[in-house]
């Protein structure tokens, strides 16, 4: 079992559907973060996150660090949203464990 | 702009030949690291520098080498690159001592070995 787990691992929304990626980690951290990955291959850093929640435009992304538990919603979804999303655990100041990422398409 | 740069985006060599991915980074940042993305797996850290002349081996440092003379290069060395190391490799950098701070990714280099 991987160490940091995404669900779902394909996702298809139509256009201004909410959205919600999970990531599920059964390691300590100290922080998580989400990235998104556009199909040109660059990666961008979206959050990075102890406890709460952190809001950014139409993106939101919550943690709870008792359950292990975050996740990325994205509300009123757009075309530009298509991207892969990854979380990943940072286990220790250099140590990051990276999910294998949910693919979005969002369709008009 | 602020930006991590890396060279090339796409490289197709020949099993045994030594090359190398420049990244240099002009955000003054101490953490630099390599990673290389394959299917199913996700990203995985081959090396990590926390600062100049200090680099750390991460979870697949084998068949790759890496230097850090200046704070703001960081290049990706294959002595003699395998057809297992092709993949899609990228390099990031961050600005404390954590990496309790956003990360900076490159635009990643596509490398195919035959």
């Amino acid at each position: 079992k991987n160490e940091v787990e995404q669900s779902p691992q394909n996702l298809t929304a139509q256009e201004g559907e909410f959205i919600t990626i999970n990531c599920s980690y059964s390691v300590g951290i100290s922080a998580l973060h989400w990235l998104q990955q556009h199909p040109g291959g660059g990666i961008v850093s979206l959050f990075m996150l102890s406890s709460g929640k952190k809001k950014h435009g139409r993106l939101i992304a919550t943690i709870n660090i008792q359950e292990k538990h975050s996740s990325l919603h994205i509300t009123a979804s757009h075309p530009r949203d298509s991207a892969v999303y990854i979380c990943a655990a940072q286990v220790r100041s250099d140590k990051l464990i990276f999910g294998t990422g949910t693919r979005l398409q969002v369709f008009p | 702009e602020a930006q991590v740069t890396q060279n090339p985006r796409y490289l197709i060599t020949v099993t045994g030949k030594k090359l190398t991915v420049t990244c240099s980074q002009n955000m003054n940042h101490e953490y630099m690291s390599w990673y290389r993305q394959d299917p199913g797996l996700g990203l995985r850290q081959i090396y990590y520098s926390m600062n100049v002349e200090v680099t750390d081996k991460g979870d697949v440092p084998e068949g790759y080498k890496v230097s850090r003379k200046e704070k703001r290069n960081f290049p990706l060395i294959l002595e003699s690159p395998s057809p297992n190391q092709t993949s899609l490799y990228f390099c990031a950098s961050s600005l404390e001592r954590t990496w309790n701070s956003p990360l900076h990714f490159g635009n990643g280099t596509r490398l195919t070995v035959t």
